[in-house]
């Protein structure tokens, strides 16, 4: 069974940083390129970032670039999201996902960043 | 990148038909028959319901259809039920120039 559990969330004062991780298990991690979607509350699905299966190709959105980072250790099935600079726009629940055929079939259960002093 | 237009909202009768549709541009949904759809119900993760225009994951109900015509991709649930209401979300591949995908703004469905 596929699973992405989300962690690092909470709570943030505006122009700090977080670092999100999500652990990877019941597919071959290192195949599949990976994301952070996110959704502000009462909002619609953003997508954050994207990172090919061995790191080559790196997307940011508009509104996270030059702020957030995303890594992934193949080694460890984990991706990660370090957000620095941190905006009450950016208060939202992220979701890890995984891409496969253009399109996120699986996802994790969200993890609730509020930023807010 | 802009989102993709969805209608804000949509309404049916159980067992009627409804269609929400998508519609970007040429240099998304125009260009690459690589729309999906996902479901959201409140509190919860989205779920994936069809991809690549019309293909639907194992375990998705044959009651949800996707087509595609130009710069606009629809989503059809016939036979409406009380479980299809939720938020229905459109994504698209865009290409790897810029960011290369880009979600609609989403539809919620009222079952009446």
């Amino acid at each position: 069974e596929v699973q992405l559990v989300e962690s690092g969330g909470g709570l943030v004062k505006p122009g700090g940083s977080l670092r999100l991780s999500c652990a990877a298990s019941g597919f071959t991690f290192s195949s599949y390129s990976m994301n952070w979607v996110r959704q502000a509350p009462g909002k619609g699905l953003e997508w954050v970032s994207s990172i090919s299966s061995s790191s080559s190709y790196i997307y940011y959105a508009d509104s996270v670039k030059g702020r957030f980072t995303i890594s992934r250790d193949n080694a460890k099935n984990s991706l990660y999201l370090q957000m620095n600079s941190l905006r009450a726009e950016d208060t939202a629940v992220y979701y890890c996902a995984s891409l496969f055929r253009y399109s996120i079939f699986y996802w994790g259960q969200g993890t609730l960043v509020t930023v807010s002093s | 990148q802009s989102a993709l237009t969805q209608p804000a909202s949509v309404s049916g009768s159980p067992g009627q038909s409804i269609t929400i549709s998508c519609t970007g541009t040429s240099s998304d949904v125009g260009s690459y028959n690589l729309v999906s759809w996902y479901q959201q119900h409140p509190g919860k993760a989205p779920k994936l319901m069809i991809y690549e225009v019309s293909k639907r994951p194992s375990g998705v109900s044959n009651r949800f259809s996707g087509s595609k015509s130009g710069n606009t991709a629809s989503l059809t649930i016939s036979g409406l039920q009380a479980e299809d209401e939720a938020d229905y979300y459109c994504c698209s591949y865009a290409g790897s120039s810029t960011f290369p995908y880009v979600f609609g703004t989403g539809t919620k469905v009222t079952v009446l």
